[in-house]
């Protein structure tokens, strides 16, 4: 079975600092993986995505993720934080299902929220 | 681009009332599935679809029906309506069965009181 563990439902940094949101996902297959962004009393953007290829993904407003399969990992960081970043993370993994395991769904995590303080 | 389109955005039930939280894409996906989301436990799928005529559960299904007809709705019928269920709800829809690209619809706040 697989499943998402976000390290931490809230993480505060300061505006200029690192971001570092931690995601592990188990997994016997190599899996599809997501990172989304929710701003409030909104939906759901995509940040990221890992299919196959280079572990190293790059995505939209300057986050970056690597996928590491020694450590069943796939964190997302920032170099730098801005206050415009603020807004609940959600890193996600397709597992399959139906039968025969013929079909996907994306199992997401319980989420971390991300503060930026001035 | 419409992409996916979820009505009502908000609404507030009574408890025992029915309602249909509607669904509908326009870029001919066969993949559509309900996710519900309530704070601390991120997204858990409802039911999905894998095309017009298919459906099945996913890890909350209990009080939930959906249909799906055609390959562009996908509604979601609360029969019922209970406290439980209030929540935030997403659509989303894909073409291809790994999830590589799916998206999602803009959500609908449902509070049960």
């Amino acid at each position: 079975a697989q499943s998402v563990t976000q390290l931490g439902s809230h993480v505060s940094v300061s505006e200029g600092a690192l971001v570092l949101l931690r995601c592990n996902y188990s997994s016997s297959v190599p899996p599809y993986l997501f990172w989304y962004v929710q701003y409030p009393n909104q939906g759901l953007q995509l940040l990221l995505k890992y299919t196959t290829g280079a572990t190293l993904v790059k995505g939209i407003n300057g986050f970056e993720a690597e996928f590491k399969k020694s450590e069943t990992s796939f964190h997302l960081t920032k170099p730098s934080a801005h206050m415009s970043d603020a807004a609940e993370y959600f890193c996600a993994v397709t597992k399959s299902w139906g039968s025969g395991g013929s079909n996907y769904k994306l199992t997401f995590g319980k989420g971390t929220l991300l503060t930026v303080n001035p | 681009n419409a992409g996916v389109t979820q009505t009502p955005k908000f609404q507030v039930l009574k408890t025992g009332q029915s309602m249909t939280l509607q669904c509908a894409q326009d870029m001919n996906h066969e993949y559509m599935s309900w996710y519900r989301q309530d704070p601390g436990m991120g997204l858990r799928l409802i039911h999905y679809s894998v095309g017009a005529g298919i459906t099945d559960q996913g890890e909350v299904p209990n009080g939930y029906n959906v249909s799906r007809s055609t390959t562009e709705d996908f509604p979601l019928r609360l029969l019922s309506a209970a406290p439980s269920q209030t929540s935030v709800y997403f659509c989303a829809s894909s073409s291809d069965r790994n999830g590589n690209t799916i998206y999602f619809g803009e959500g609908s706040w449902l509070t049960v009181v």
